[in-house]
Protein backbone atom coordinates (compact mmCIF):
# COMPACT_ATOMS: atom_id res chain seq x y z
CA UNK A 1 0.00 0.00 0.00
CA UNK A 2 1.47 3.70 -0.68
CA UNK A 3 -0.49 5.08 2.59
CA UNK A 4 1.44 6.17 5.11
CA UNK A 5 1.18 5.96 8.47
CA UNK A 6 -0.19 7.58 11.47
CA UNK A 7 0.42 7.90 15.01
CA UNK A 8 -1.19 7.27 17.50
CA UNK A 9 -4.10 5.80 16.18
CA UNK A 10 -6.20 6.79 18.76
CA UNK A 11 -5.34 9.54 21.43
CA UNK A 12 -7.42 10.99 24.68
CA UNK A 13 -6.17 14.10 26.56
CA UNK A 14 -7.67 16.81 29.05
CA UNK A 15 -9.40 19.60 27.88
CA UNK A 16 -6.71 22.53 27.65
CA UNK A 17 -3.83 19.89 27.03
CA UNK A 18 -1.64 19.81 24.00
CA UNK A 19 -2.21 17.28 21.46
CA UNK A 20 0.71 15.86 19.38
CA UNK A 21 0.08 13.61 15.72
CA UNK A 22 2.40 11.86 13.99
CA UNK A 23 2.81 11.02 10.27
CA UNK A 24 5.08 9.42 7.84
CA UNK A 25 4.89 9.11 4.51
CA UNK A 26 6.59 7.11 1.58
CA UNK A 27 6.99 9.50 -1.24
CA UNK A 28 8.73 12.36 -2.80
CA UNK A 29 6.37 15.05 -1.60
CA UNK A 30 5.37 18.00 -3.57
CA UNK A 31 3.44 19.16 -0.17
CA UNK A 32 1.71 17.89 3.23
CA UNK A 33 -1.29 18.74 4.31
CA UNK A 34 -3.11 18.39 7.17
CA UNK A 35 -7.22 17.67 7.66
CA UNK A 36 -10.03 17.24 10.02
CA UNK A 37 -13.07 15.13 9.91
CA UNK A 38 -15.88 14.87 12.28
CA UNK A 39 -17.82 11.12 12.48
CA UNK A 40 -17.65 10.81 8.85
CA UNK A 41 -18.18 13.72 7.28
CA UNK A 42 -16.88 15.82 4.84
CA UNK A 43 -13.05 16.63 5.42
CA UNK A 44 -12.16 20.48 6.67
CA UNK A 45 -8.65 21.68 5.22
CA UNK A 46 -6.27 22.64 8.20
CA UNK A 47 -2.81 23.49 6.85
CA UNK A 48 -0.80 22.80 3.81
CA UNK A 49 3.21 22.92 4.01
CA UNK A 50 5.37 22.59 1.18
CA UNK A 51 8.55 20.05 0.76
CA UNK A 52 10.95 23.24 1.05
CA UNK A 53 9.19 24.42 4.44
CA UNK A 54 10.21 22.86 7.78
CA UNK A 55 7.19 24.47 10.17
CA UNK A 56 4.45 26.43 9.82
CA UNK A 57 1.68 27.95 12.12
CA UNK A 58 -2.03 28.93 12.05
CA UNK A 59 -4.03 29.75 15.13
CA UNK A 60 -3.36 26.87 17.45
CA UNK A 61 -1.86 24.55 14.90
CA UNK A 62 1.77 23.95 14.21
CA UNK A 63 2.77 21.57 11.74
CA UNK A 64 6.72 20.79 11.24
CA UNK A 65 7.48 18.74 8.15
CA UNK A 66 11.60 16.80 8.01
CA UNK A 67 11.98 15.44 4.41
CA UNK A 68 14.89 13.39 5.77
CA UNK A 69 12.95 11.00 7.73
CA UNK A 70 9.68 11.35 5.59
CA UNK A 71 7.80 12.26 8.37
CA UNK A 72 5.13 15.60 10.10
CA UNK A 73 4.26 16.39 12.83
CA UNK A 74 0.89 18.06 13.97
CA UNK A 75 0.27 19.91 17.12
CA UNK A 76 -3.08 21.39 18.77
CA UNK A 77 -2.45 23.56 22.00
CA UNK A 78 -4.73 24.06 24.28
CA UNK A 79 -6.81 22.02 22.87
CA UNK A 80 -11.34 22.24 23.68
CA UNK A 81 -13.76 19.82 23.39
CA UNK A 82 -14.48 21.21 20.26
CA UNK A 83 -11.01 19.70 18.62
CA UNK A 84 -12.63 16.36 18.85
CA UNK A 85 -12.23 14.57 15.50
CA UNK A 86 -10.30 12.43 13.40
CA UNK A 87 -7.41 13.78 11.72
CA UNK A 88 -5.32 12.83 8.54
CA UNK A 89 -2.48 13.70 6.84
CA UNK A 90 -2.16 13.31 3.16
CA UNK A 91 0.78 13.54 1.28
CA UNK A 92 0.74 15.35 -2.39
CA UNK A 93 2.92 12.98 -5.13
CA UNK A 94 4.47 14.21 -7.82
CA UNK A 95 0.88 13.57 -9.38
CA UNK A 96 -0.60 15.94 -7.46
CA UNK A 97 -2.79 13.43 -5.91
CA UNK A 98 -3.19 13.05 -2.30
CA UNK A 99 -2.48 9.95 -0.29
CA UNK A 100 -4.08 9.86 3.06
CA UNK A 101 -2.59 8.42 6.28
CA UNK A 102 -4.64 6.14 8.25
CA UNK A 103 -6.01 8.75 10.82
CA UNK A 104 -5.75 9.63 14.48
CA UNK A 105 -8.77 9.66 16.24
CA UNK A 106 -8.42 12.93 18.92
CA UNK A 107 -10.99 12.79 22.05
CA UNK A 108 -10.85 16.03 24.20
CA UNK A 109 -12.14 15.22 27.39
CA UNK A 110 -14.15 18.43 28.71
CA UNK B 1 -18.93 31.91 -1.30
CA UNK B 2 -20.18 28.06 -1.66
CA UNK B 3 -17.74 25.59 -0.31
CA UNK B 4 -18.11 22.07 -2.43
CA UNK B 5 -21.44 20.59 -3.14
CA UNK B 6 -21.94 16.63 -3.68
CA UNK B 7 -25.46 15.03 -4.10
CA UNK B 8 -27.12 13.19 -2.87
CA UNK B 9 -26.23 12.97 0.43
CA UNK B 10 -26.85 9.29 0.90
CA UNK B 11 -27.67 6.63 -1.26
CA UNK B 12 -28.78 2.86 -1.05
CA UNK B 13 -28.32 1.02 -3.66
CA UNK B 14 -28.12 -3.24 -4.16
CA UNK B 15 -25.96 -5.30 -5.44
CA UNK B 16 -25.85 -5.31 -9.38
CA UNK B 17 -27.14 -1.87 -9.65
CA UNK B 18 -25.43 1.34 -10.82
CA UNK B 19 -25.27 5.02 -9.20
CA UNK B 20 -24.06 8.41 -10.42
CA UNK B 21 -22.32 10.90 -7.92
CA UNK B 22 -22.81 14.99 -8.90
CA UNK B 23 -20.25 16.62 -7.28
CA UNK B 24 -19.98 21.16 -7.71
CA UNK B 25 -16.79 22.35 -7.00
CA UNK B 26 -15.64 25.86 -5.54
CA UNK B 27 -16.25 28.98 -7.96
CA UNK B 28 -13.21 29.49 -10.24
CA UNK B 29 -12.11 26.01 -8.93
CA UNK B 30 -11.19 23.93 -12.51
CA UNK B 31 -9.56 20.39 -10.89
CA UNK B 32 -12.07 18.00 -9.08
CA UNK B 33 -11.03 15.00 -7.28
CA UNK B 34 -12.69 11.76 -6.47
CA UNK B 35 -11.82 9.79 -3.01
CA UNK B 36 -13.94 6.49 -1.32
CA UNK B 37 -13.37 6.82 2.44
CA UNK B 38 -14.34 3.06 3.60
CA UNK B 39 -14.97 2.98 7.40
CA UNK B 40 -12.15 3.37 9.43
CA UNK B 41 -9.69 4.08 6.84
CA UNK B 42 -8.34 7.02 5.07
CA UNK B 43 -9.84 7.88 1.50
CA UNK B 44 -8.72 6.54 -1.01
CA UNK B 45 -7.65 8.45 -4.52
CA UNK B 46 -9.95 7.09 -7.65
CA UNK B 47 -10.11 10.09 -10.09
CA UNK B 48 -8.40 13.37 -10.81
CA UNK B 49 -10.04 15.83 -13.49
CA UNK B 50 -8.85 19.58 -14.99
CA UNK B 51 -10.14 21.35 -17.62
CA UNK B 52 -12.27 18.22 -18.62
CA UNK B 53 -9.28 16.27 -18.98
CA UNK B 54 -8.66 12.78 -17.08
CA UNK B 55 -4.87 13.78 -15.31
CA UNK B 56 -4.62 10.80 -12.89
CA UNK B 57 -6.65 7.69 -11.86
CA UNK B 58 -6.11 5.69 -8.80
CA UNK B 59 -6.09 1.50 -8.49
CA UNK B 60 -9.60 1.19 -9.15
CA UNK B 61 -11.91 -1.07 -11.05
CA UNK B 62 -13.29 -0.08 -14.58
CA UNK B 63 -16.84 -0.10 -13.02
CA UNK B 64 -15.51 3.24 -11.42
CA UNK B 65 -15.51 6.10 -14.33
CA UNK B 66 -16.37 9.58 -14.26
CA UNK B 67 -16.35 13.07 -16.44
CA UNK B 68 -16.40 16.90 -15.82
CA UNK B 69 -18.48 19.32 -17.70
CA UNK B 70 -17.38 22.92 -19.33
CA UNK B 71 -18.94 24.66 -16.05
CA UNK B 72 -16.25 22.34 -14.19
CA UNK B 73 -18.72 20.44 -11.79
CA UNK B 74 -18.28 16.19 -12.38
CA UNK B 75 -19.69 13.09 -12.25
CA UNK B 76 -18.57 9.89 -10.58
CA UNK B 77 -20.59 6.87 -12.29
CA UNK B 78 -20.07 3.33 -10.60
CA UNK B 79 -21.33 0.32 -12.68
CA UNK B 80 -22.34 -3.49 -11.52
CA UNK B 81 -22.07 -2.05 -7.29
CA UNK B 82 -20.16 -4.90 -5.19
CA UNK B 83 -21.48 -4.87 -1.58
CA UNK B 84 -17.24 -3.46 -0.86
CA UNK B 85 -18.47 -0.23 -2.77
CA UNK B 86 -20.38 1.04 0.20
CA UNK B 87 -18.37 3.85 1.32
CA UNK B 88 -17.94 7.79 1.59
CA UNK B 89 -17.43 9.33 -1.64
CA UNK B 90 -15.59 12.20 -1.55
CA UNK B 91 -14.92 15.33 -4.19
CA UNK B 92 -12.41 17.98 -3.93
CA UNK B 93 -11.59 20.94 -5.64
CA UNK B 94 -8.77 23.22 -6.06
CA UNK B 95 -7.54 25.98 -8.07
CA UNK B 96 -5.56 24.49 -10.76
CA UNK B 97 -3.97 20.92 -11.25
CA UNK B 98 -0.78 22.01 -9.00
CA UNK B 99 0.23 21.63 -5.53
CA UNK B 100 -2.80 23.23 -4.32
CA UNK B 101 -4.97 22.80 -1.32
CA UNK B 102 -8.07 20.36 -2.36
CA UNK B 103 -11.24 21.78 -0.41
CA UNK B 104 -13.49 18.28 0.39
CA UNK B 105 -17.42 18.29 0.27
CA UNK B 106 -19.51 16.99 2.66
CA UNK B 107 -19.47 13.38 0.74
CA UNK B 108 -22.20 11.36 -0.44
CA UNK B 109 -23.16 7.91 1.46
CA UNK B 110 -23.22 4.95 -0.60
CA UNK B 111 -24.52 1.84 1.11
CA UNK B 112 -25.14 -1.44 -1.37
CA UNK B 113 -27.17 -4.36 0.00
Amino acid sequence: SQQGEEDPQALSIQEGENATMNCSYKTSINNLQWYRQNSGRGLVHLILIRSNEREKHSGRLRVTLDTSKKSSSLLITASRAADTASYFCAEMDSSYKLIFGSGTRLLVRP
Amino acid sequence: DAGVTQSPTHLIKTRGQQVTLRCSPISGHKSVSWYQQVLGQGPQFIFQYYEKEERGRGNFPDRFSARQFPNYSSELNVNALLLGDSALYLCASSLGQGGDEQFFGPGTRLTVL
